[in-house]
């Protein structure tokens, strides 16, 4: 199956610093990357969808100045998570898809942890 | 809306056979899909269900009935690693985005 990585696997930060987590689909071609978000013994939460050279859609009550997504590429998005508090702590965790096909694939996830 | 309902958790025997029901209420969807979580990764996709039926892959099937609004996920000839918590998703057919249930811990026993 296509393969999805995500760097950092974890981080620890400061309160009040900004975090860059990397999305990359290795072998495919993802023409949507979704980010997701989940707090412990929760489900997965969608933040935003992006598509390839196109601005992310967020989902309601995320703050899209919060939570920069960038899809520059086919194969690369990245999430910064700005001026980040330790409410922002969770695991993140990002999902691409081809065009056209039904299966996403998901990263192994960053585990962010804020002080 | 979409939501979909599956139970918090469900407990087995080592070798047993089991069965996490997911019932949906969704205006539209290409299909259902499950996926499985270890604690502290990521979900991994197990099967998809575009159509009713039963979808066979190894010691795992997947059910989908439309007119029941309603999926299962059995687990057969259970092992120690399938511990992990199990989610049903549904594709909206308005945004292509998967509708995630709340997850299904599997706990199994010796």
């Amino acid at each position: 199956g296509a393969v999805v990585s995500q760097h950092p696997s974890r981080v620890i930060c400061k309160s009040g610093t900004s975090v860059k987590i990397e999305c990359r689909s290795l072998d495919f071609q993802a023409t949507t990357m979704f980010w997701y978000r989940q707090f412990p013994k929760q489900s997965l939460m969608l933040m935003a969808t992006s598509n390839e050279g196109s601005k992310a859609t967020y989902e309601q009550g995320v703050e899209k100045d919060k939570f920069l997504i960038n899809h520059a590429s086919l194969t690369l998005s990245t999430l910064t998570v700005t001026s980040a508090h330790p409410e922002d702590s969770s695991f993140y965790i990002c999902s691409a898809r081809d065009r056209g096909e039904n299966e996403q694939f998901f990263g192994p996830g960053t585990r962010l942890t804020v002080l | 809306g979409q939501s979909l309902e599956q139970p918090s958790e469900v407990t087995a025997v080592e070798g047993a056979i089991v069965q996490i029901n997911c019932t949906y209420q969704t205006s539209g969807f290409y299909g259902l899909s499950w996926y499985q979580q270890h604690d502290g990764g990521a979900p991994t996709f197990l099967s998809y269900n575009g159509l009713d039926g039963l979808e066979e892959t190894g010691r795992f099937s997947s059910f989908l009935s439309r007119s029941d609004s309603y999926g299962y996920l059995l687990l057969q000839e259970l092992q120690m690693k399938d511990s992990a918590s199990y989610f049903c998703a549904v594709r909206d057919k308005s945004n292509y985005q998967l509708i995630w249930g709340a997850g299904t811990k599997l706990i199994i026993k010796p």
